[in-house]
């Protein structure tokens, strides 16, 4: 199993365009979300899914879009790039029950100019 | 609004000495604790979880104390060594589902 992967890994942005931070994982996974970690904030949620055609906002959805075709595949986009959203951003799956361990990605270290 | 908070902010320990990094909750429904552990250039892991019906859990050098009067939960590593230099987040999970809320993280540093 490959887990979970992320791509791209970096990318650099310029204010104002839009992408796509993919996400997949081979776990056959229900639960699916994307954080963003910034220095001294921690992990905070930006959005989640539990199963394929559902998504629900997290704590900081603003500037972000997700969707959940199927699932294995979780992509976030980015609809237009603002400085704000210069951070290392994880996607993460579990099993959908409360106490089940999420995995993470490696990460996408994003930065907007 | 930050529902868990963690502290310190940053740690540094000497080889074989102890490390103790502490979280405060808020939310009494939260009923799930887990620690997770991130090197530089990954992803974070699990490295233990506790639930509030139990006051502590050891796995190896990691121990979870729990204080549920006190709504208070900390990571204690005993004979902490440089492979342990990462950063710790605390978390807490409530009844209703599978969100997670993190602590603002501790970056440890354990000197040779």
């Amino acid at each position: 199993n490959a887990g979970v992967t992320q791509t791209p890994k970096f990318q650099v942005l310029k204010t104002g365009q839009s992408m796509t931070l993919q996400c997949a994982q081979d776990m056959n996974h229900e639960y699916m979300s994307w954080y963003r970690q910034d220095p001294g904030m921690g992990l905070r949620l930006i959005h989640y899914s539990v199963g394929a055609g559902i998504t629900d906002q997290g704590e900081v959805p603003n500037g972000y879009n997700v969707s959940r075709s199927t699932t294995e595949d979780f992509p976030l986009r980015l609809l237009s790039a603002a400085p704000s959203q210069t951070s290392v951003y994880f996607c993460a799956s579990s099993y959908l029950l409360a106490r089940d361990t999420q995995y993470f990605g490696p990460g996408t270290r994003l930065t907007v100019l | 609004q930050q529902q868990v908070k963690q502290s310190p902010q940053s740690l540094i320990v000497q080889k074989g000495g102890i490390s103790i990094i502490n979280c405060a909750y808020e939310n009494t429904a939260f009923d799930y604790f887990p620690w997770y552990q991130q090197f530089p250039g990954k992803g974070p892991a699990l490295l233990i979880a506790i639930r509030p019906d139990v006051s502590e859990k050891k796995e190896g050098r990691f121990t979870i104390s729990f204080n549920k009067s006190a709504k208070q939960f900390s990571l204690h590593i005993m004979d902490s060594q440089p492979g342990d230099s990462a950063t710790y987040f605390c978390a807490a999970r409530g009844t209703s589902g599978s969100r997670l809320t993190f602590g603002e993280g501790t970056q440890l540093t354990v000197n040779p």
